[in-house]
């Protein structure tokens, strides 16, 4: 079967740095996606990696080890709106996206 | 550009009743997805469509769920009867091919009593 693990919760202090580690088991692969949901709203788009290695957008990294079957999405300068749900995503060989149930992360002062 | 719009925000019903949810993707966007979300876990694919084509509907219950996007472009879901356990955020989506990088609206929280 297809599967993605993440945290289920995580926590971490602003300011700091946080890592959100993603593993999946999928039938084929073509990328790698991390979306965002707040609390009580849709997710929304935040990276994609397809070849192996990190990829920046601002504060926030994520990083794809296909071997591994591995990705994880890097935090930086946390700030109190980053508390969220990160999602992790696979899209498999048929290119249907495998979602996992989300790492909900809260930030504290 | 405007974004997906979904209707209505909320819906309260009793079990074996029936709703409706209507989605309008993005302009230009061939690709829709309703996908199902149970608070605490990740969105569920329901069905998706390219233009007015099913791609996938295999985990739609289609005993009680149906949907259309009979011109290609928004979209209806409906449950009948609904059961308890269809107590859920409805959430629609677009995406201009079947890249993975959708865009959602705000979902549809139905509460069924």
């Amino acid at each position: 079967g297809q599967n993605i693990d993440q945290p289920t919760e995580m926590t971490a202090t602003e300011g700091a740095i946080v890592q959100i580690n993603c593993t999946y088991q999928t039938s084929g692969f073509n990328g790698l996606f991390w979306y965002q949901q707040h609390a009580g709203e849709a997710p929304t788009f935040l990276s994609y990696n397809v070849l192996d290695g990190l990829e920046e957008k601002g504060r926030f990294s994520s990083f794809l080890s296909r071997s591994k079957g591995y990705s994880y999405l890097l935090l930086k300068e946390l700030q109190m709106k980053d508390s969220a749900s990160y999602l992790c995503a696979v899209m498999d060989s048929n290119y249907q996206l495998i979602w996992g149930a989300g790492t909900k992360l809260i930030i504290k002062p | 550009e405007a974004g997906v719009a979904q209707s209505p925000r909320y819906k309260i019903i009793e079990k074996r009743q029936s709703v409706a949810f209507w989605c309008n993707p993005i302009s230009g966007h061939a690709t829709l997805y309703w996908y199902q979300q149970i608070l605490g876990q990740g969105p569920k694919l329901l069905i998706q469509f390219q233009n007015n084509g099913v791609v996938d509907d295999s985990q739609l219950p289609k005993d009680r769920f149906s949907a259309e996007r009979l011109k290609g472009v928004d979209s209806t879901l409906k449950i009948q009867p609904a059961k308890l356990e269809d107590s859920a955020v409805y959430l629609c989506a677009s995406s201009y091919g079947n890249t993975g990088e959708l865009f959602f609206g705000e979902g549809s929280r139905l509460t069924v009593l």
